[in-house]
């Protein structure tokens, strides 16, 4: 069965913590992963990774893909009260189908 | 076992057809939402539903109708007004407008 996980599903850093976040998945045919942040509001679209190795950044957010062991991480540096959010995790395969992730909730603490 | 289910995973259409996605929540949520996505797109919110019989439209409405009924469903119904239907189709609800949201697993639709 195709299937995303994310790790941990929850997790509390404090201002200026550095974090990293886990996405493994299973899927036939993957053809892209993607990270969104969820706050109060649709989930907003950071990244789209199809390729393995190449970090894709953003500000102090940057994130990996592994194809050949299955996983993308996402690196929030220097995190901030407002990176505080649900980040989900979803992966594109065969035939435009997607799952998502069960999401990382994220409480940065001032 | 609480959450979201949405069936079925795959549906199939002619085109000029209307078709409709079951969305359905056991989590006592007021709020529910749909979101359409699409290879290299970000999600985009077709509808919202903050309270039983009340829902607005939401980026791209065009082409499609909900009703909500009753608090645990919302089904949406994708018109052949909607120039590209193919996609897959997700749903959430959240226990208030605005607030951590809880997904579905997805409905591909491919109308041909």
């Amino acid at each position: 069965e195709d299937k995303v996980v994310q790790s941990p599903l929850s997790l509390v850093v404090h201002e200026g913590d550095t974090v990293t976040l886990n996405c493994s998945y299973e899927v036939t045919n993957f053809r892209s992963l993607l990270w969104y942040k969820q706050e109060k509001k649709a989930p907003t679209f950071l990244f789209m990774l199809t390729s393995s190795g190449i970090e894709k950044k953003s500000g102090r957010l940057s994130s990996i893909l592994d194809k050949k062991e299955l996983f993308s991480i996402l690196n929030i540096t220097a995190t901030q009260t407002g990176d505080s959010a649900i980040y989900l995790c979803a992966v594109e395969y065969y035939g435009q189908n997607f799952v998502f992730g069960p999401g990382t909730r994220l409480s940065v603490l001032p | 076992d609480g959450g979201i289910t949405q069936s079925p995973k795959y549906l199939f259409r002619k085109e000029g057809q209307n078709v409709t996605l079951s969305c359905e929540q056991n989590l006592n949520h007021d709020a529910m939402y749909w979101y359409r996505q699409d290879p290299g797109q970000g999600l985009r919110l077709i509808y919202y539903s903050q309270i039983v019989n009340d829902f607005q439209k939401g980026d791209i409405a065009e082409g499609y109708s909900v009703s909500r009924e009753k608090k645990e469903s919302f089904p949406l119904t994708v018109t052949s007004a909607q120039k590209n239907p193919t996609a897959f189709y997700l749903c959430a609800s959240s226990e208030v407008a605005n607030y951590e949201q809880y997904f579905g697993p997805g409905t591909r639709l491919t109308v041909t």
